[in-house]
């Protein structure tokens, strides 16, 4: 069964840090690039990062540059994302999801996300 | 950054009925748009790629359409399970970018 599952959300205090990860089942990890979506309470959906398959090509929306750090580690199948500097307005539903790419024939131009975690939560609060 | 606009922001409907959300692109985006559905305390759903690709396992009463920078998602006859809120999202450049949502309730 393909699938991600989300740990290492909580509670932390402002200024503080969490290291989330995310565990894939049921298909080839290192060929999918991977990303980290969140959402806040009542809101609406906002990307924070992606990571390729290899790890070599890793990016970040602005708000969250030079705080969090995605990692990966395709011998475990997991996924990281490493919060330092956390901030109220950080406060979320985080969810891992595969960005899959559709292809005809050796064109490969379209893509989306279409395996989610369940997500885990994140509190930033004092 | 290309902001995603849908409208309407919440819709009423019965089971049966044809329903159409709308969703605009800031500037072009050719048909790199995806369409989401999310169930409350579930992960969103991938329904539609490319703009009018169906995702494979999803019912055909749901379509999509557009290019450029309005699209739209169509739902032919709507089903009880259908009753959620749809996100489009744009996968033309970074950072990627979703519609704000559109809440669709029973009437």
């Amino acid at each position: 069964q393909v699938q991600l599952v989300e740990s290492g959300g909580g509670l932390v205090k402002p200024g503080g840090s969490l290291r989330l990860s995310c565990a894939a089942s049921g298909f080839t990890f290192s060929d999918y690039q991977i990303n980290w979506i969140r959402q806040a309470p009542g809101k609406g959906l906002e990307w924070v990062s992606y990571i390729s398959g290899t790890g070599s090509t890793i990016f970040y929306t602005d708000s969250v540059k030079g705080r969090f750090t995605i990692s990966r580690d395709n011998a475990k199948n997991s996924l990281y994302l490493q919060m330092n500097s956390l901030r109220v307005e950080d406060t979320a539903v985080y969810y891992c999801a595969r960005r899959v790419r559709y292809c005809s024939g050796t064109t490969c131009s379209y893509d989306a996300f279409d395996i989610w975690g369940q997500g885990t939560m994140v509190t930033v609060s004092s | 950054d290309i902001q995603m606009t849908q409208s309407p922001s919440s819709l009423s409907a019965s089971v049966g009925d044809r329903v159409t959300i709308t969703c605009r692109a800031s500037q072009t985006i050719s048909n790199y748009l995806n369409w989401y559905q999310q169930k409350p305390g579930r992960a969103p759903k991938l329904l539609i790629y490319a703009a009018s690709s169906l995702q494979s396992g999803v019912p055909s009463r749901f379509s999509g359409s557009g290019s450029g920078t309005d699209f739209t998602l169509t739902i032919s006859s709507l089903q009880p399970e259908d009753f959620a809120t749809y996100y489009c999202q744009q996968s033309y450049s970074l950072p990627l970018t979703f519609g704000q949502g559109t809440r669709l309730n029973i009437k």
